[in-house]
């Protein structure tokens, strides 16, 4: 199993502000994934981390509203830029350990007005 | 794209009576997932479902995979109150890495 601790758990944010979400890994594991999880709704991928590359973002996610980095095998960031209200979501981190269950952090429930 | 579609939406169940829900895939899935998310928790691994037809027990849960391997079901004997939350399947995204989401059926249970 992999245990994940993601931080803060939740904020509260000005519009035009940005907020890094932290992710660490109690071990390595070649990709992380971030997903969005909109009030009531699923989870959607928003991009795939990748040590020592670019993230892969999925359609509708861009680099610049959502840069992420991945220094290193256990940790990775992702930040949510020039923030507005319709970015108030969870955001979840998520890695698969060498097997295909998909382990998630806590979330960060994201409020911005 | 790839999409994975759940029904219903939302169940709301007198415990002790069983629920089901629904889980279909635009395309053959190399195999299939199930969630369970608590109210303000995060989404729990249940099981993973690999062959054609296949069907595994978890106490009061059944669950199966279709002989296509396109869709799915999760049927709860006998709800209970501890079954409240958000069930969500997931099958593999077209990389092979990432899940695919479906929207979920959320099951409410009164006592």
């Amino acid at each position: 199993s992999a245990v994940i601790s993601q931080k803060p758990s939740r904020d509260i944010c000005q519009r035009g502000t940005s907020l890094t979400i932290q992710c660490q890994v109690d071990s390595q594991v070649t990709m992380m994934f971030w997903y969005r999880q909109q009030p009531g709704q699923s989870l959607t991928l928003i991009a795939t981390a990748n040590q020592g590359s670019e993230a892969t973002y999925e359609s509708g996610f861009v680099i610049d509203k959502f840069p992420i980095s991945r220094p290193n095998l256990t940790f990775s960031t992702l930040t949510v830029s020039n923030m507005s209200p319709e970015d108030s979501s969870i955001y979840l981190c998520s890695v698969n350990h060498g097997t295909v269950e998909a382990f998630f952090g806590q979330g960060t429930r994201l409020t911005v007005v | 794209g790839q999409q994975v579609m759940q029904i219903p939406q939302y169940q709301h169940v007198q415990e002790g009576e069983d629920f089901t829900t629904y889980c279909n895939s635009s395309t053959t899935l190399s195999n299939i997932q199930w969630y369970k998310q608590r109210p303000g928790g995060h989404p729990v691994f249940l099981i993973q479902l690999v062959k054609s037809g296949e069907v595994k027990k978890q106490k009061r849960l059944t669950f199966q995979f279709g002989e296509a391997k396109k869709n799915s079901s999760l049927h709860i004997t006998a709800t209970q109150t501890t079954d409240v939350g958000t069930y969500f399947c997931a099958g593999p995204g077209q990389a092979g890495t990432a899940l695919i989401f479906g929207k979920g059926t959320t099951l409410s249970v009164s006592s």
